[in-house]
């Protein structure tokens, strides 16, 4: 079955824009979690939704932000970017309901803020 | 607060020697313990998870509450095994499902 996915792979924004990122959980997942990493700080959590309601979230500033869609889809904001914010951006997705289950990640999104 | 720590940034075995990556957490609650995997160029992935008590690729980890720990071990590393490894925590009951992950190990296995 077809993995996490997510787009784009690759996005270059300058300081002040905004960024939307994607992923398309495994089917029949409905919990999808963000996670942003840098050498610095690791991989930090965002947030994570269920069944398009947010669940958990980490601590970042209110510039991040995400929703989920009814097929579980799910989408990650980041308004008025920062050169911080410049991190690989992954997604997981599991089936939310089981505690013990693991959650599958996608192959990010590597943003670049200039 | 839930914290995990990877004592070792680095780890270089030799093929065939035991390998055994640290793991410590600090967590009040009932935690529930993973090791994931990247290896170069590709996603990460989950190796094992406490609750499962399996053994993958010849790995296992056991988790010892009292000393708050999970370390991985291998009894002969291959250099197949050479890879990113993190070590995560979440809580196992109420409604915090976010994993809290250590800042990881690489391990390098040297012919």
């Amino acid at each position: 079955k077809a993995g996490v996915t997510q787009t784009p792979r690759y996005l270059i924004k300058t300081r002040g824009q905004q960024v939307t990122l994607s992923c398309s959980p495994i089917s029949g997942h409905r919990s999808v979690s963000w996670y942003q990493q840098t050498p610095g700080q690791g991989l930090q959590f965002l947030f994570e939704y269920f069944s398009e309601t947010q669940r958990n979230k980490g601590n970042f500033p209110g510039r991040f932000s995400g929703r989920q869609f009814s097929n579980s889809r799910s989408e990650m904001n980041v308004s008025t970017l920062e050169l911080g914010d410049s991190a690989l951006y992954l997604c997981a997705s599991s089936l939310g309901n089981r505690r013990h289950y693991g959650y599958t990640f996608g192959s990010g999104t590597r943003l670049t803020v200039v | 607060a839930q914290r995990v720590t990877q004592p070792e940034k680095l780890l270089s075995v030799f093929k065939g020697a035991p390998v055994e990556l640290k793991c410590n957490y600090s967590y009040s609650g009932s935690p529930e313990l993973f090791w994931y995997v990247q290896y170069s160029r590709q996603r990460l992935q989950l190796l094992l998870r406490h609750i499962s008590r399996e053994s993958i690729k010849g790995f296992t980890a056991d988790l010892n509450k009292g000393e708050t720990s999970f370390h991985l071990k291998k009894p002969f590393a291959q250099e197949e095994d050479s890879a990113m490894y993190y070590c995560a925590l979440r809580d196992s009951g109420g409604s915090n499902y976010k994993l809290t992950f250590g800042k990881g190990t690489l391990l390098t296995v040297n012919p």
